[in-house]
């Protein structure tokens, strides 16, 4: 089992529609949790991060995290063709120094 | 630098060549990461550096991976007779400390590939 999972799309939405994008991890061990954006042929940046259960909102993004259920997801409400990327997933376990990522999810969003 | 750097951003190795591949962090960021990322992946990581010190190497997939930070700003990723296997972008990071939003800066990555 890998450590975080994504399926990995491509997921397609029209232009305006909410997007839902969602990764499950599997250390329970794991405090914070972060959501990339990665432009094809760029390089990854940050656009959320959430560390404790329930919604965090900012502007059009919205995250949300079940440590329970181990489950965090992204939406994107009014999508917009510039929101075509792939959004990855990435986790910090504990006092760890590193972010673990998941394979990533391909969103487009369509005329 | 505003960002970010690496150099080259372009490398083509026959088999058996050695590679180094080199990052230039934002300007007084402590902490520096190395990832790994197949096409069609997520971002793998390879080893993270606290100013000069390599605090966790264990993603390196072999002994012919190698990297520095003498000085505490600039590091280098060396990879010792490179395999076709070894192609891929490889992503520099750095963050003023450690991790704590988890807002690593990313460079725009050395692709390397392997013939």
């Amino acid at each position: 089992q890998k450590e975080v999972e994504q399926n990995s799309g491509p997921l397609s939405v029209p232009e305006g529609a909410i997007a839902s994008l969602n990764c499950t991890y599997s250390d329970r061990g794991s405090q914070s949790f972060f959501w990339y954006r990665q432009y094809s042929g760029k390089s990854p940046e940050l656009i959320m991060f959430i560390y404790s259960n329930g919604d965090k909102e900012d502007g059009r993004f919205t995250a949300q995290l079940n440590k329970a259920s181990q489950y965090v997801s992204l939406l994107i409400r009014d999508s917009q063709p510039s929101d075509s990327a792939t959004y990855l997933c990435a986790v910090k376990v504990g006092g760890g120094n590193k972010l673990t990522f998941g394979t990533g999810t391909q969103l487009k969003v369509e005329l | 630098g505003a960002g970010v750097s690496q150099s080259p951003r372009y490398k083509v190795a026959k088999r058996g060549q050695d590679v180094a591949l080199r990052c230039d962090p934002i300007s007084g960021h402590v902490s520096l990461f190395w990832y790994q990322q197949a096409l069609g992946q997520g971002p793998e990581f390879l080893t993270y550096f606290q100013n000069e010190a390599q605090l966790d190497k264990s993603g390196l997939p072999s002994d012919r991976f190698f990297a520095e930070r003498p000085e505490g700003s600039v590091s280098t990723l060396k990879i010792q007779r490179t395999q076709q296997e070894d192609s891929a972008v490889y992503l520099c990071a750095s963050s003023y400390l450690v991790l704590n939003t988890g807002e690593l800066f990313f460079g725009e990555g050395s692709r390397l590939t392997v013939l």
